[in-house]
């Protein structure tokens, strides 16, 4: 079975920085995704990380703690465009993705 | 035709009904995936097929049944339609069976009354 949690809802301002938490616990785990899904819109790749450290990818990075069963998804210089659910998901020893529900950030200006 | 494309967009239909999602991806991929979507409770994995030929079943398969005949294609069935199908599903596809990104179509949603 999973368990991964995140939270709901986050609210932050236009330039400044957000980072989405992410915490899971699951039979196994063979790396982790992060996925970006504006509304009504299909989630799309953001980052993936299989080993402990950052992943910078311009304005985003993700981190992760297998130790931990940690993640979090940094979101820097926030623009209007990033309003958006970030999906984290796992994938476990049958290398099927088991997602969580999502956290909707909102960027106020 | 680039990357997954799913029909219809939306439809509502009657519950009893037979409904076939459709689901096609020109990226030569060999593993695709079914989820469904609702609030509160994120993307569930309903069935997926490695390769062509193969397919077995996800976290909520009950009432859905797909195929694989061909890379391309992945239809998802449902045989009897009812309200709690409500919802809105997505197909995706990767590389290689769990080794790879998955990218997913616009979704279809689906209403059942």
């Amino acid at each position: 079975g999973q368990n991964i949690d995140q939270p709901t809802e986050m609210t932050a301002t236009e330039g400044a920085i957000v980072q989405i938490n992410c915490t899971y616990q699951t039979s196994g785990f063979n790396g982790l995704f992060w996925y970006q899904q504006h509304a009504g819109e299909a989630p799309t790749f953001l980052s993936y990380n299989v080993l402990d450290g950052l992943e910078e990818k311009g304005r985003f990075s993700s981190f992760l703690s297998r130790s931990k069963g940690y993640s979090y998804l940094l979101l820097k210089e926030l623009q209007m465009k990033d309003s958006a659910s970030y999906l984290c998901a796992v994938r476990e020893n049958d290398y099927k993705l088991s997602f969580g529900a999502g956290t909707t950030v909102t960027v106020r200006a | 035709i680039a990357g997954i494309t799913q029909a219809p967009t939306s439809q509502i239909l009657a519950a009893g009904r037979r409904m076939t999602l459709r689901c096609t991806q020109d990226m030569r991929h060999n593993a695709m995936y079914w989820y469904r979507q609702d609030l509160g409770l994120g993307l569930r994995l309903i069935h997926y097929s490695n390769t062509a030929g193969t397919t077995g079943k996800g976290e909520v398969p009950d009432g859905y049944s797909v195929s694989r005949a061909n890379t391309d294609d992945f239809p998802l069935t449902l045989a009897s339609a009812v309200p709690s199908q409500t919802s809105v599903y997505f197909c995706a596809s990767s590389g290689l069976a769990g080794s790879d990104t998955q990218y997913f179509g616009p979704g279809t949603r689906l209403t059942v009354l």
